[in-house]
């Protein structure tokens, strides 16, 4: 199976910051990769699939790149409601794999 | 609008089964395979396989086949997911997630929690 490392596994940072996450495949995947948020108590949501493309109705503060093992999920100005716990996701092969989660915490 | 409702909390013992539904609406249920995921308490997300809505069959990722049964009933937009023989380390919340035109998920169920204990 495809490993994916996410780092860091937490941040701290304030309201107004550029946050950077980043994820990691143990093998190319082309830009088959997805980015979700899930806040406590709460089903995740999808933000961003094919490595860049942003679903609808998702904040344009939030922005993915990268293609083949190294991928990035940017928050350009960090807000309130954004305090979470981050997950890449690829659906480049079965069994599809998720990264190990990002705390994105407050400072 | 799209809507996934799971049902209930469950408390279990060891070595009896569950089963979770995962009722869809706002779409035609067939159009979009559905998956579903796990989280044990406090820890990350693990997918563990998915169903074609159209053709019944199921895919069971690794460490989820034997004990772990995704089927439907297409009659009232319904997925399931049984799990037999439970352990105590099968407690976890349960997930079903819609895959959408994109392959990712796009609509997920609010969750059920199951917990097998003594």
């Amino acid at each position: 199976a495809i490993q994916m490392t996410q780092s860091p596994s937490s941040l701290s940072a304030s309201v107004g910051d550029r946050v950077t996450i980043t994820c990691r495949a143990s093998q190319g995947i082309r830009n088959d990769l997805g980015w979700y948020q899930q806040k406590p108590g709460k089903a995740p949501k999808l933000l961003i699939y094919a490595a860049s493309s942003l679903q609808s109705g998702v904040p344009s503060r939030f922005s993915g790149s990268g293609s083949g093992t190294d991928f990035t999920l940017t928050i350009s100005s960090l807000q309130p409601e954004d305090f979470a716990t981050y997950y890449c996701l690829q659906d480049y092969n079965w069994p599809w794999t998720f990264g190990q989660g990002t705390k994105v915490e407050i400072k | 609008q799209v809507q996934l409702v799971q049902s209930g909390s469950e408390l279990k013992k060891p070595g009896a089964s569950v089963k979770v539904s995962c009722k869809a609406s706002g779409y035609t249920f067939t159009s979009y395979a559905m998956n579903w995921v796990r989280q044990a308490p406090g820890q990350g997300l693990e997918w563990m396989g998915w169903i074609n809505t159209n053709t019944g069959n199921p895919t069971y990722a690794q460490g989820f086949t034997g004990r772990f049964v995704f089927s439907l009933d297409t009659s009232v937009s319904t997925a399931y997911l049984q799990i037999s023989s439970l352990k105590a380390e099968d407690t976890a919340v349960y997930y079903c997630a819609r895959s959408g035109p994109n392959n990712h998920f796009d609509y997920w169920g609010q969750g059920t929690l199951v917990t097998v204990s003594s």
